[in-house]
């Protein structure tokens, strides 16, 4: 069973403080990685994509990949109380579809 | 900017009953997607969409679920008997190209089934 897990939290982390989210994968053809964040009752918002091996920087979200651990990760800098969601990780190969982790929930304290 | 839209909001129905839910992909993509999530559970692919036809589904999509693109605008999912475990958030996604490789999400459709 192709999988994407994240620990589901909650992970609290004070303002101004570095959030890091972690997410592993089962299936090595994956290809391309994604970080959404869903607000409560919300749809997915695409926060970060990455493709290859090593670190992309997007503001004050960084997307780490580890294609040999088989391991994405997000970190957020300056954490803001607006930040608090549940962020998603998300895999995909090349059939398109994407395969969910069960999100892990942020709680960004004032 | 571009979005994909969904109507209803949210649709309650009773069991037994056929829903049909609404999306409007962004105007230029060509990849489709159905998604859903029951309270509390991870999002799960239902559906995927592409030159007028299905080309891939979830254990989930059985008999009961079909997906169409009647115009160049909608792409509609229809559930024919509903049945309360179908009770859930569905979103629709598109995507431009596949080598843009990027999906963009509606704000979803609550389905309560009663």
């Amino acid at each position: 069973q192709k999988e994407v897990e994240q620990n589901s939290g909650p992970l609290s982390v004070p303002e101004g403080a570095i959030a890091s989210l972690n997410c592993t994968y089962s299936d090595r053809v994956s290809q391309s990685f994604f970080w959404y964040r869903q607000y409560s009752g919300k749809s997915p918002e695409l926060i970060m994509s990455i493709y290859s091996n090593g670190d992309k920087e997007d503001g004050r979200f960084t997307a780490q990949l580890n294609k040999a651990s088989q391991y994405v990760s997000l970190l957020i800098r300056d954490s803001q109380p607006s930040d608090s969601a549940t962020y998603l990780c998300a895999v995909t190969n090349q059939g398109g579809k994407l395969i969910f982790g069960q999100g892990t929930e942020l709680s960004v304290k004032p | 900017e571009p979005e994909v839209t969904q109507t209803p909001s949210h649709q309650v129905t009773q069991m037994g009953q056929e829903v049909i839910l609404r999306c409007v992909p962004i105007s230029n993509h060509l990849y489709f997607y159905w998604y859903r999530q029951i309270l509390g559970q991870k999002v799960e692919f239902l559906v995927s969409f592409y030159n007028n036809e299905i080309s891939e589904k979830s254990e989930i999509f059985d008999d009961q679920f079909s997906v169409e693109r009647p115009d160049g605008s909608n792409f509609t999912l229809k559930i024919r008997s509903t049945k309360l475990e179908d009770s859930a958030m569905y979103f629709c996604a598109s995507m431009g190209t596949r080598g843009e490789n990027t999906q963009y999400f509606g704000p979803g459709t609550r389905l309560t089934v009663l």
